[in-house]
């Protein structure tokens, strides 16, 4: 079983908006990441977690903020985003750094 | 920095026919891994298959096969007997191996493959 499940599918949201994307696998996988993905272009990293503990943060502005309550889940929490920040949202799981990530379905987030 | 090209942004193949699909690499390092990942039109990343860089025997999962060439670093994709449900954006990814490390996968741009029938 290789499932990452990621809520909720779609969301919109305006500028001065506070939401959260929830991220949980039950693989017992120890390495978890979010990225980034605009259309027709690959995905970009933007933090990884290993072991509960953020251990990559790509520069990420501020208004993103992920939070990893325990082994199984991730979250991102959203506040004051932009227009451009409109894209895909993935995570991914692996059973730590080393390993094969498996990627869940996205959060297609859309800016007003 | 380690880098990953795609060199054909697009390709198409007939239903029931043999697709090759281009990745080249450049990296300094002897141990990696390389990945190759669909992503059709429904989003979700689907692990294709996976390539350690120490083993000489070229990774299979049903129809879909690599060619591994390390001294060249060329890791091409072959999908065979092509069904319309292999139509996707196709990545191939790079990944180090350091000991305990955090190595972030590198992306190529992508393939997009349409599958006529």
């Amino acid at each position: 079983d290789t499932e990452v499940t990621q809520t909720p599918k779609h969301l919109v949201m305006g500028m001065t908006n506070k939401k959260s994307l929830k991220c949980e696998q039950h693989m017992g996988h120890r390495a978890m990441y979010w990225y980034k993905q605009k259309a027709k272009k690959p995905p970009e990293l933007m933090f990884v977690y290993s072991y509960e503990k953020l251990s990559i943060n790509e520069s990420v502005p501020s208004r993103f903020s992920p939070e990893c309550p325990n082994s199984s889940l991730l979250n991102l929490h959203l506040h004051a985003l932009q227009p451009e920040d409109s894209a895909l949202y993935l995570c991914a799981s692996s059973q730590d750094e080393r390993y094969t990530q498996y990627f869940g379905p996205g959060t297609r987030l859309t800016v007003l | 920095a380690q880098t990953v090209t795609q060199s054909q942004p697009e390709m198409s193949v007939q239903e029931a026919e043999t697709v090759t699909l281009s990745c080249t690499y450049d990296t300094s390092e002897s141990d990696y891994y390389l990945f190759w990942y669909k992503q059709p039109p429904s989003r979700q990343m689907i692990l294709v298959i996976r390539q350690e860089a120490y083993k000489q025997q070229n990774a299979t999962e049903n129809r879909f096969s690599v060619n591994f060439q390390k001294a060249a670093k060329s890791f091409s994709l072959k999908i065979s007997d092509s069904q319309l449900g292999d139509a996707a954006m196709y990545f191939c990814a790079y990944r180090g191996s350091t000991q305990g490390g955090s190595e972030k996968l590198v992306f190529g741009k992508g393939t997009k493959l349409t599958v006529n029938p």
